[in-house]
C-alpha cells in the first residue's frame, strides 16, 4: 500500500514550452504533497508544499510563476514548468505521507530535459 | 536552521565489508529520522526509519539508531553486497509540517 505514481518518467521539451508533471496517490488520500528537485549528484531540495484545495506554499527562492502547482483533488497534484529553459533540466520528485504513518512515499521521479 | 549532514562519498568497499555512513542533524523539536536509498536509474525508496530517541530502525540488514544526545542517525550494515551499491540519503521530517530535510547523499560502491 501507500503508492505514489508520477508521470511522465522522462520528458524532453523545447525551450519556451511548458511541461506538466502529475503526481497521484493510488491507494490513499493526500491532502498534502511535496515537490522536490534533485540536481545531478546532489541532494533533494524541497520546492513547494502542495495543499489540496488551496494555494501551494513555495520555498524561498522558488519562482511561483515558473513552477505552477495545482492540487485539485485528494489524489492528484500537478507541477507545471512554464516557459522551460535548459537550466530547468533536472529530476523532479513528488512525495506524500499517508495519514497515520511516519514514512513518506515518493514517486519514481520525472527527468526533465529542456533542449 | 534545520539541516542534515552526511559523510562525503563515494564510499568504496569490498563485498562483505562493514559499512558505516555517518549522519548528524540539527532540528527544532523531535523530528523523525529516515534513511532513503536510490539505486542507479531509480527513484527514492525508504530504507528505514526511527520516530523517537533510542529507536532502532532496521531493514535488509541495515540498521540505524536515533541518538538524541549526539543528534546522530548513523547507518550501518555488517556485510555489504554488490547489490547494495546505491546513493544513500539521510533525512529528518517534521511531524507538524511534513517537510523532509535531506542530507547531500552518500554514494556507496561495493566491489566483488
Amino acid at each position: 500500500g501507500a503508492v505514489v505514481s508520477q508521470h511522465p518518467s522522462r520528458v524532453i521539451c523545447k525551450s519556451g514550452t511548458s511541461v506538466k508533471i502529475e503526481c497521484r496517490s493510488l491507494d490513499f488520500q493526500a491532502t498534502t504533497m511535496f515537490w522536490y528537485r534533485q540536481f545531478p549528484k546532489k541532494s533533494l531540495m524541497l520546492m513547494a508544499t502542495s495543499n489540496e484545495g488551496s494555494k501551494a506554499t513555495y520555498e524561498q527562492g522558488v519562482e511561483k510563476d515558473k513552477f505552477l502547482i495545482n492540487h485539485a483533488s485528494l489524489t492528484l497534484s500537478t507541477l507545471t514548468v512554464t516557459s522551460a529553459h535548459p537550466e530547468d533540466s533536472s529530476f523532479y520528485i513528488c512525495s506524500a505521507r499517508p495519514q497515520g504513518r511516519y514514512g513518506y512515499t515518493f514517486g519514481s521521479g520525472t527527468r526533465l530535459t529542456v533542449v | 536552521g534545520d539541516s542534515v549532514t552526511q559523510m562525503e562519498g563515494p564510499v568504496t568497499l569490498s563485498e562483505e565489508a562493514f559499512l558505516t555512513i555517518n549522519c548528524t542533524y540539527t532540528a527544532t523539536g523531535y523530528p523523525s529520522l529516515f534513511w532513503y536509498v536510490q539505486y542507479p536509474g531509480e527513484g527514492l525508496q525508504l530504507l528505514l526509519k526511527a520516530t523517537k530517541a533510542d529507536d532502532k530502525g532496521s531493514n535488509k540488514g541495515f540498521e540505524a539508531t536515533y541518538r538524541k544526545e549526539t543528534t546522530s542517525f548513523h547507518l550501518e550494515k555488517g556485510s555489504v553486497q554488490v547489490s547494495d551499491s546505491a546513493v544513500y540519503f539521510c533525512a529528518h521530517g517534521s511531524s507538524n509540517t511534513g517537510k523532509l530535510i535531506f542530507g547531500q547523499g552518500t554514494t556507496l560502491q561495493v566491489k566483488p
